[in-house]
């Protein structure tokens, strides 16, 4: 069974501060993503990660794969209030086990402040 | 959205009366999805389409059942809703980007709640 950890799961940080949220994976994949949440809304992606060293840079917000570690990094660059919002990373699960379905972490909610 | 609709986007129901989500989409994709999100539990996998008549079950598929006569709707049904069920309900459907990656794109959601 794929199993897909973020952390933490939640963050409180300043404006202009940088941090990065971590996503460990349990089973080999090459594809990873990253979606953001808004409250009381839906998923937006983000992010797609197809391969090892894989980077991906949008704004304040950059996406690393190292696939032999079975980790992904979103870090954040100088926070703004904007950010505030709930990130997932999400793992392909294959065609074969689940016909491409996306096995998600829990979530980091993170929140901005003055 | 992608041109997904999902309906009712919230419902209110007793426990043990059947309720049916309803998933539109127009961009004719083949692979379509049904997930749940629960606070503390991210989202997981209910059932999903690879085609026509074609479903299969995910991580918690108890309690619920689908079905694609179309294309363009899948329908997830609780026979017998439980207060269990209470939860946000998300429709999902598999496109390629510019990239060549496949890309889940989510619908609006439905907010479930079972008294």
């Amino acid at each position: 069974e794929l199993k897909v950890e973020q952390n933490p799961l939640f963050l409180s940080m300043q404006e202009g501060k940088n941090y990065t949220i971590y996503c460990n994976y349990s089973t080999t994949s090459d594809r990873l993503y990253w979606y953001r949440q808004d409250p009381g809304k839906s998923l937006e992606s983000l992010f797609v990660l197809l391969s090892n060293g894989a980077v991906k840079q949008e704004g304040r917000l950059m996406a690393s794969l190292d696939t032999k570690a079975r980790l992904s990094t979103l870090h954040i660059t100088a926070a703004v209030h904007d950010l505030s919002a709930t990130y997932f990373c999400a793992v392909d699960g294959g065609s074969g086990n689940s016909g491409y379905a996306l096995n998600f972490g829990k979530g980091t909610s993170l929140l901005v402040t003055p | 959205d992608a041109g997904i609709t999902q309906s009712p986007r919230h419902k209110v129901t007793e426990t043990g009366t059947p309720v049916t989500l309803r998933c539109h989409q127009t961009e004719n994709h083949r692979y379509m999805y049904w997930y749940r999100q629960d606070p503390g539990h991210g989202l997981r996998l209910i059932h999903y389409s690879y085609g026509v008549k074609d479903t299969d079950k995910g991580e918690v598929s108890d309690g619920y059942s689908v079905s694609r006569s179309k294309t363009e709707d899948f329908l997830l049904t609780l026979e017998s809703a439980t207060s269990s069920q209470t939860s946000v309900y998300f429709c999902a459907t598999l496109s390629r980007v510019s990239s060549g990656a496949n890309v889940l794109t989510f619908g609006a959601g439905s907010r479930l709640t079972v008294l």
